[in-house]
């Protein structure tokens, strides 16, 4: 097992309130990925991180933000919470294989389903 | 941008039958093509992938085969068990992204 969890795995909330995902590795891997999951979408990137500090934003950061202050913890924040963010969302770590065997292969969390009233 | 585009599902077949999941591309450059497989309330998982033009994948009885002149990454199994039952997700590298498609709901049926 990769050894990636998230936290938590369940979450009802209001409009309006903020919420963070917590994604934790223990595999020291340097990319660590926010996607969401949505019928007829496929996953989106929300947002990753190369680094602690370093992140970048996906095709659907809008109303998301994250941080990466240790290697192995990568946050998703909802800073207000909206109907349209009802959803599951994915972490997930990129393995770092020799030549081609691990570039680009990317291990998933178990996931975290949120859903805003 | 990158895109992939998967057929939709969901797709029905009865056990022992031949499987296709149709996979097409749109990228700048030579990405690295994957296939991945979430099973109920779980997480993705690798299920396969080809680095180059030509290259086959191919993992659990599942083969797919990198073309580039069609710009396609057709998944294939010869004899599909009910515990296939799954979505299945083509994939490209983008840079230090994955791009995925929209995902193929396969039932098997018994």
């Amino acid at each position: 097992d990769a050894g990636i969890t998230q936290s938590p795995r369940h979450k009802v909330t209001e409009t309006g309130t903020p919420v963070t995902l917590r994604c934790h590795q223990t595999e020291n891997h340097r990319y660590m990925y926010w996607y969401r999951q949505d019928p007829g979408h496929g996953l989106r990137l929300i947002h990753y991180s190369y680094g602690v500090k370093d992140t970048d934003k996906g095709e659907v950061s809008d109303g998301y933000s994250v941080s990466r202050s240790k290697t192995e913890d990568f946050l998703l924040t909802l800073e207000s919470a909206t109907s349209s963010q009802t959803s599951v969302y994915f972490c997930a770590i990129r393995s770092t294989g020799t030549g081609n065997a691990g570039a680009n292969v990317l291990t998933f969390g178990a996931g975290s389903r949120l859903t805003v009233l | 941008g990158d895109s992939v585009t998967q057929m939709e599902g969901p797709v029905t077949l009865s056990e022992e039958a031949f499987l296709t999941i149709n996979c097409t591309y749109t990228a700048t450059g030579y990405p690295s093509l994957f296939w991945y497989v979430q099973y109920p309330g779980e997480g993705l998982q690798l299920l396969l992938k080809a680095t180059k033009a030509d290259d086959k994948g191919s993992n659990k009885g599942f083969e797919a085969t990198y073309r580039k002149e069609t710009t396609s990454f057709h998944l294939e199994k010869g004899s599909v068990q009910v515990s296939d039952s799954a979505v299945y997700f083509c994939a490209l590298s983008s840079g230090n992204k994955l791009v995925f498609g929209a995902g193929t709901i396969l039932r098997v049926k018994s």
